[in-house]
């Protein structure tokens, strides 16, 4: 129980386009999704928590015309990254918590996205 | 804010040895959790701890919730070499959704 899914892993695109993740929760119904963001050899950044049918709350430092997160559904959350630029290459991870598990704060992850903008 | 202090940040090890790393906090947590991150992957949940003084198994693995509420530990025994990657403690403070992340522990394996 408790799959992420995320769509797709990878992916490469100019300088300027717009790309969009998709994250689906695939046995369970998640209230909260999360976006985060990795570096090489880093821990994972926080970038923004999404809640469905409101609007995402972003963290500090995090530019919300630049990353856009829709949480239409229960089971699915995309993150937008606009008008990519080479400093937005990363790897792009989504969680999702599940409110039938014995802590509702437990969040499952995603495989990540892989973004490179050249 | 809230910081997870990852210990090791890394180990190299024999196969068949056993494995401990930790996480200290300033800060008092409600919920305990372990993942594994494999290089290219999203992290994997391990263990997932609730109650202080918890002491979960998942095969090989044990890790427990410490009594003060500001630690916890991560034990693998008899490592394989399916076992390396990046662990990663991360906790979850009352009354907040967000993740709190160590810094990850990088696991290496020499056959």
């Amino acid at each position: 129980g408790a799959v992420v899914s995320q769509h797709p892993s990878w992916v490469i695109c100019k300088s300027g386009t717009s790309v969009k993740i998709e994250c689906r929760s695939l046995d369970f119904q998640a209230t909260t999704m999360f976006w985060y963001r990795q570096f090489p050899k880093q821990s994972l950044m926080l970038m923004a928590t999404s809640n469905e049918g409101s609007k995402a709350t972003y963290e500090q430092g995090v530019e919300k015309d630049k990353f856009l997160i829709n949480h239409a559904s229960l089971t699915l959350s995309t993150l937008t990254v606009t008008s990519a630029h080479p400093e937005d290459s990363s790897f792009y991870i989504c969680s999702a918590s599940d409110p039938s598990s014995p802590s509702t704060d437990t969040q499952y992850f995603g495989p990540g996205t892989r973004l490179t903008v050249l | 804010g809230q910081q997870l202090n990852q210990s090791p940040q890394s180990m190299f090890i024999q196969e068949g040895e056993d494995v401990s790393m930790n996480c200290t906090s300033s800060s008092i947590f409600n919920t305990w959790l372990w993942y594994k991150q494999d290089p290219g992957e999203g992290p994997v949940l391990l263990i997932a701890l609730y109650k202080a003084g918890e002491l979960t198994s998942n095969g090989r693995l044990t890790a427990q919730f410490g009594i003060t509420r500001k630690d916890s530990f991560l034990n693998i025994s008899a490592s394989i070499p399916s076992d390396v990657g990046i662990y990663f403690c991360a906790g979850i403070i009352q009354g907040a959704q967000k993740l709190v992340f160590g810094q990850g522990t990088r696991l290496t394996i020499n056959p």
